[in-house]
């Protein structure tokens, strides 16, 4: 197994333009996580999936963004009318099904996506 | 809700010196603690943890206390190296699935 995979891994767009980010996560992991990474600043939770199910969105992520798991594999975020306050790092992690907080699993993140806005 | 606050870097020290970078955390619940490793152009690394007090996480000569009677979760280790340069992220996890993480500390080792 590569890893969690992110692609693509730079974006440059122009404002107002959509983007799309994707994310393989390992494979016999269940859960994905999408996180946002600003300069100076720690990864901020942006949504959650448990198989195909989004489970949680943070209120960080405005009715601009969107994320789906179709079929329970990759994840797709989109970004649409971007603003140059949506540059930053977009991060994917995966997990294995079990108990998280026991720590029993544990996230494993992709590289990243930059995007800068123009 | 859950926090995490990190000493602020960035840190400079020179190979073979002892670190120190201090967390502290905020949590509902009995949160599992991390250290998360962001070595230049790559994606975060767990470098070590600990799911419940008085554990101890290590890995690579890094080691952390789980200290639930201070709330802390500080980083060491004895003698660093140049390769250990990076920014190092303490964060928490508890049953809302959701790590929360610090704002990271730069941590430039000179030769």
């Amino acid at each position: 197994d590569t890893g969690v995979s992110q692609n693509p891994r730079h974006k440059i767009t122009k404002r107002g333009q959509n983007v799309t980010f994707r994310c393989d996560p390992i494979s016999e992991h269940n859960r994905l996580y999408w996180y946002r990474q600003t300069l100076g600043q720690g990864p901020e939770f942006l949504t959650y999936f448990q198989n195909e199910a989004q489970l949680e969105k943070s209120r960080l992520l405005s009715d601009r963004f969107s994320a789906e798991r179709p079929k329970g594999s990759f994840s797709t975020l989109e970004i649409q009318r971007t603003e140059q306050g949506d540059s930053a790092m977009y991060l994917c992690a995966s997990s294995s099904p079990g108990q998280v907080y026991s720590g029993a699993n544990v996230l494993t993140f992709g590289a990243g996506s930059r995007l800068t806005v123009l | 809700g859950n926090s995490v606050t990190q000493m602020e870097g960035p840190v400079t020290l020179s190979e073979e010196a002892f670190l120190t970078i201090n967390c502290t955390y905020t949590a509902t619940g009995y949160p599992s603690l991390f250290w998360y490793v962001q070595y230049p152009g790559e994606g975060l690394q767990l470098l070590l943890k600990a799911t419940k007090a008085d554990d101890k996480g290590s890995n690579k000569g890094f080691e952390a206390t789980y200290r639930k009677e201070t709330t802390s979760f500080h980083l060491e280790k004895g003698s660093v190296q140049v390769s250990d340069s990076a920014v190092y992220f303490c964060a928490l996890i508890t049953s809302n699935y959701k790590l929360t993480f610090g704002k990271g500390t730069l941590l430039t080792v000179n030769p």
